[in-house]
Parts: C-alpha cells; structure tokens; sequence
C-alpha cells in the first residue's frame, strides 16, 4: 500500500519563512507524481494552492511556492501571516488515475 | 462564480446504500473531470474516485476500498455529479466533497463543493 508522508505539525513565528514536506513510500517523489497541495481550516472545504509540483492558482497568495526539495515535494511559506494556520494536505499521483493524500501537516503560527 | 454543491448524505444503516449529488454552476461542466474526496471525522484527506468528461471517454476509476461498491456518474444536461455508494459500513462515515479534478487530462483539482456528511451507523 502506497503512503505518502507529511510532518505531523510544524511551527512558525509571524513574518518567518517554513517549509512543509511530501514524500513518498515507493521512492523519490518527481514532477511525473504531480504534486498538489491544499490548505484546510477547520470546518472548511479544502482550498487549492499548488498543482503539478509549482503552478499557483489565481487565487493563490504570492508567499506560496511549491518545489522539489531533494526526494520530496515541498510547499514554501515565506512571510507567515496568522491566516496560514491550518492544516496543510499534499496530494500525488500514483499512475492508473491513483492519487494519495498525504496525512495532513498542521502548521501553527506562533 | 464556480459553484460545486453537494447534497444527499444523511445517516444510513451498515449494508445500506446512499446516492449523493453534486450540482455545478459556473464552470462547463460538461468538459471537467469531476472527483470525490472524503475525509473521516477528525482524519485526513482521501481521494475516492473520478470521472473523465464524456468527450474525453467518460471513464471511471476508484480508490481500492471503495472499488466494487461506489459507482461515479454524471448528467451533463443536469450539470450535476454523482455517488452511488452501496455496502456502506462505518469506514465509510466522512464528509464527501466534489471537486474539478481536470480539464482535458491536465489535473488542477481547483473548485471543491463544501461536502456533505455522510454517517454509517446502527
């Protein structure tokens, strides 16, 4: 069974910068697993940020960057604002139209 | 304004089936690639399944728990997607959300629905 791995939780001070990781069981995570990520508050829908390891939707804050870091993807927070606390969700591709979450990173602004 | 609202969870029995709905407005329905995602009270993320718009094939594909019992569907005249869960047992229980997952086989997952509940229980 393929898992994908977040950090459990990760705090960062106000205007600090933080990097949030996705890894995966099979091997080193690539471009061709189109990494995705999306933000979560509490009681809310999931809300889209980066998809294909990079690409920022419309709506997506300028202090968001998606990348490759060594074997995992990676979402960047430069210039944490109280607003990004939340739950963070990466999400790859697995082939066969397969995709698989990783467990979530809560990221507490502190 | 992109519109996705999902509709027909309830409480049903272990064993039982549910259909939910979701309706879309402000987007070509008809072109996306449609997908559900649930997540387990207090859990994460788990995507369910997705469907290819019928110009592209209108294939299905599932998650391995949930392969054999759920089936995704869609009306296009109807601008509204499907779930047909049957077997349901309490595994099952979560929040359900639609979500354009694609255009044209390039994957955004960008507008999701605000989910609707879903509780199996006896």
């Amino acid at each position: 069974q393929t898992v994908v791995t977040q950090e459990p939780s990760l705090t960062v001070s106000p205007g600090g910068t933080v990097t949030l990781t996705c890894a995966s069981s099979t091997g080193a995570v690539t471009s061709g697993y189109y990494p995705n990520w999306f933000q979560q508050k509490p009681g809310q829908a999931p809300r889209a940020l980066i998809y294909s390891t990079s690409d920022k939707h419309s709506w997506t804050p300028a202090r968001f960057s998606g990348s490759l870091l060594g074997d995992k993807a990676a979402l960047t927070l430069s210039g944490v604002q109280p607003e990004d606390e939340a739950e963070y969700y990466c999400l790859l591709y697995f082939g066969g139209a397969q995709w698989v979450f990783g467990g979530g990173t809560k990221l507490t602004v502190l | 304004e992109v519109q996705l609202v999902e509709s027909g969870g309830g409480l049903v029995k272990p064993g039982g089936s549910l259909r939910l709905s979701c309706a879309a407005s402000g987007l070509t329905f008809s072109n996306a690639w449609m997908s559900w995602v649930r997540q387990a009270p207090g859990k994460g993320l788990e995507w369910v399944g997705r469907i290819k718009s019928k110009i592209d094939g209108g294939t299905t594909e599932y998650a391995a728990p949930v392969k054999g019992r759920f089936t995704i569907s869609r009306d296009d005249s109807k601008n509204t997607l499907y779930l047909q869960m049957n077997s349901l047992n309490t595994e099952d229980t979560a929040v359900y959300y639609c979500n354009r997952a694609a255009l044209a086989g390039r994957y955004y997952f960008d507008y999701w629905g605000q989910g609707t509940l879903v509780t199996v229980s006896s």
